[in-house]
């Protein structure tokens, strides 16, 4: 079955570390999305791609980097830089960079930090 | 930048109500989105409307793209328990940043206890 695949689904991490949160999508699509949710605030786009080695920052990228080495992959990491990095993130993608398309979404990666 | 308010924000219901909810954006948008987030799980899409005025049914579901192209709002009828969930609405005007699809904040749906 085709589909985005998200890993960890729950991940701990301590004040100070990076960790990378892995995204990979089998649905051919050409573009990809990392949101993040925190309660009650909806979704914020941290980082998008439209194409392999491209990348563009959302409303919230700062602390954050990704890379876009293969169609199918997309990885967030999560840097000691972000001030408040505990929250749900969610990888999307879709065929076309959203327009009239729309985003297909993973099932999410818990982080916490401790 | 674009707002998207939705509401209500919660709502309780009870095992064969109707339900409603809606959104309204500060600007013209292209594409309306509707969709459900169970817990601790990814967004799921429920219905997708692409034209002012469009009118869209998915089983007990019904959503509508105001003809403004301002707002849209989502009817559940006969609500059953496993539409517990946070509904989302998103939209779209394609003016703006690729990529840049706004979501509203939801609509949690809880049971009466």
């Amino acid at each position: 079955d085709g589909g985005i695949t998200q890993s960890p689904k729950y991940l701990f991490r301590k004040e100070g570390q990076n960790v990378t949160l892995s995204c990979e999508q089998n649905l051919n699509h050409d573009a990809m999305y990392w949101y993040r949710q925190d309660p009650g605030q909806g979704l914020r786009l941290i980082y998008y791609s439209q194409i392999v080695n491209d990348f563009q920052k959302g409303d919230i990228a700062e602390g954050y980097s990704v890379s876009r080495e293969k169609k199918e992959s997309f990885p967030l990491t999560v840097t000691s830089a972000q001030k408040n990095p505990t929250a749900f993130y969610l990888c999307a993608s879709s065929i076309i960079p959203s327009g009239a398309n729309v985003l297909t979404f993973g099932a999410g990666s818990r982080l916490t930090v401790l | 930048g674009q707002q998207l308010n939705q509401s209500p924000q919660s709502m309780f219901i009870q095992e064969g109500e109707d339900v409603s909810m809606n959104c309204t954006s500060s600007s013209i948008f292209n594409t309306w989105l509707w969709y459900k987030q169970d817990p601790g799980e990814g967004p799921v899409l429920l219905i997708a409307l692409y034209k002012a005025g469009e009118l869209t049914s998915n089983g007990r579901l019904t959503a509508q793209f105001g003809i403004t192209r301002k707002d849209s709002f989502l009817n559940i009828s006969a609500s059953i328990p496993s539409d517990v969930g946070i509904y989302f609405c998103a939209g779209n005007n394609y003016g703006g940043s690729q990529g840049n699809l706004i979501f509203g904040k939801g609509t949690k749906l809880s049971v009466k206890p």
